[in-house]
């Protein structure tokens, strides 16, 4: 069965800290698609990134930053110098073969305080 | 603007009474999905739409109807809404190259629906 654990129920850390959100996915398909979604407090879903199973390389968007790890089963989202906007619920997911059905893990919810 | 829309944003309904929430989007997107979350249960699936004419269920579609007569459309309906589906709704959608190649998928505000 295709899941995605995401172990960190809350963080909490003070502005400027970095903090890494972890994700660890279980699937048998040899070809496969993780994504990371951003809740802010306001609801709405925000896409942050897709990445393959084939691509391996780490991805570094402004201070976001994601490395991904097959030998590990993990995709991990790093937010350098952290923001009291980055202030969400981050939820990391996984595409299930044949339906494009979105496995989302649970979510962590991370407070950035000033 | 490229994005989903989600009408109404905020419902509230008694046990019984017919309701639609509606989806759109205007990016041309072959791929719509409706998703429901619950606290403690997360996101989950209710019916999906590869194309057109074409919709299947997902993880959680007891009490829902949905349709795809164009592509920019992909209506949720609840026939008898029951407090068991209060929950926020999300609407989303992607384009799909074919096969198992699956893009981002796009979401809709949200609609926080509650059934009394």
């Amino acid at each position: 069965a295709q899941k995605v654990t995401q172990a960190q129920t809350e963080i909490s850390v003070v502005e400027k800290e970095d903090v890494t959100l972890d994700c660890v996915y279980e699937t048998r398909d040899t070809t496969y698609y993780l994504f990371w979604y951003k809740q802010p407090p306001s609801g709405e879903l925000v896409f942050l990134i897709r990445r393959n199973s084939f691509d391996e390389q780490n991805e570094i968007s402004g201070r976001y930053s994601w490395n991904f790890q097959k030998s590990t089963s993990s995709f991990n989202f790093t937010i350098t110098a952290s923001q009291v906007v980055d202030s969400a619920v981050y939820f990391c997911a996984l595409s299930e073969r044949n339906t494009g059905k979105l496995i989302f893990g649970q979510g962590t919810t991370l407070q950035v305080k000033p | 603007e490229a994005q989903v829309t989600q009408n109404p944003r905020y419902l509230i309904t008694v046990t019984g009474k017919k309701l639609t929430v509606t989806c759109s989007q205007n990016m041309n997107h072959e791929y719509m999905s409706w998703y429901r979350q619950d606290p403690g249960l997360g996101l989950r699936q209710i019916y999906y739409s590869m194309n057109v004419e074409v919709t299947d269920k997902g993880d959680v579609p007891e009490g829902y109807k949905v349709s795809r007569k164009e592509k920019r459309n992909f209506p949720l309906i609840l026939e008898s809404p029951s407090p068991n589906q209060t929950s926020l709704y999300f609407c989303a959608s992607s384009l799909y190259s074919g096969g198992n190649s699956y893009n981002e998928q796009f979401f809709g505000p949200g609609t926080r629906l509650t059934v009394l």
